[in-house]
């Protein structure tokens, strides 16, 4: 079973409207998380990170939150872009990984429509 | 953008052909990663590396081999592609004090017919 679980699979919404991307995890113990946005055909790129202690951060129009308590995380997109079309991805690192090690969310397929 | 880059980024090639999917960094990173996607899934390491002459096998299993002769280079080859390979690979690079942040390649889309 996966560790880190996102919803929606997919979404579609139109220009200019804003969305909310969810993410809940069992990595433990719990090190980070990171949103990656990956453009098809492409490698990911990372939007925000937050360790435990913090529980928003924010990454132009791009706002991620965090409950460790819950294990929750949530990557909200204000005014969407046609340009904002791609996979979001939910990734956990754990603290007693001294490699590295990356959990990754399945993503969530984004696409915006004029 | 990082400075991580992968060639080819798309191959198509028959059954049981050997192939070398290139990837280099100038950014210094000890560590390296390969990892495999498919449609949809989330991405799953295949093989790493701590630094020269270091390559471990990651989670997934995989019938490709790495090696790692020097620091900007980690080349993935697999002996005999077949249908099952046909995937995308993803090369990733990490500082060693900030093995959390990894800068991803482009990835190479592999077909094997």
């Amino acid at each position: 079973k996966n560790q880190v679980e996102q919803s929606p699979q997919s979404l579609i919404i139109l220009e200019g409207k804003n969305c909310t991307l969810q993410c809940n995890y069992t990595v433990s113990p719990f090190s980070n998380l990171r949103w990656y946005k990956q453009d098809t055909g492409r490698g990911p790129v990372s939007l925000t990170i937050m360790t435990f202690s913090e529980n928003t951060k924010s990454n132009g129009r791009y706002t991620a939150t965090l409950d460790a308590d819950t294990k929750q995380s949530s990557l909200h997109i204000t005014a969407s872009q046609l340009s904002d079309s791609a996979s979001y991805i939910c990734v956990v690192t754990d603290r007693g990984s001294t490699l590295g090690r990356l959990y990754f969310g399945r993503g969530t397929q984004l696409t915006v429509w004029p | 953008e990082a400075d991580i880059y992968q060639t080819p980024r798309y191959l198509v090639i028959g059954t049981g052909k050997k192939i070398t999917l290139e990837c280099s960094q100038t950014m210094g990173h000890d560590k390296m990663y390969w990892y495999q996607q498919d449609p949809g899934m989330e991405l799953h390491l295949i093989h790493y590396s701590y630094g020269v002459n270091s390559t471990e096998k990651g989670d997934l299993s995989s019938e490709s081999t790495v090696s790692r002769i020097r620091t900007e280079h980690f080349p993935l080859t697999l002996e005999s592609a077949r249908p099952s390979h046909t995937s995308q690979y993803l090369c990733a690079s990490s500082e060693w004090d900030h093995p959390k942040t990894q800068y991803f390649g482009p990835g190479t889309r592999l077909l094997v017919l």
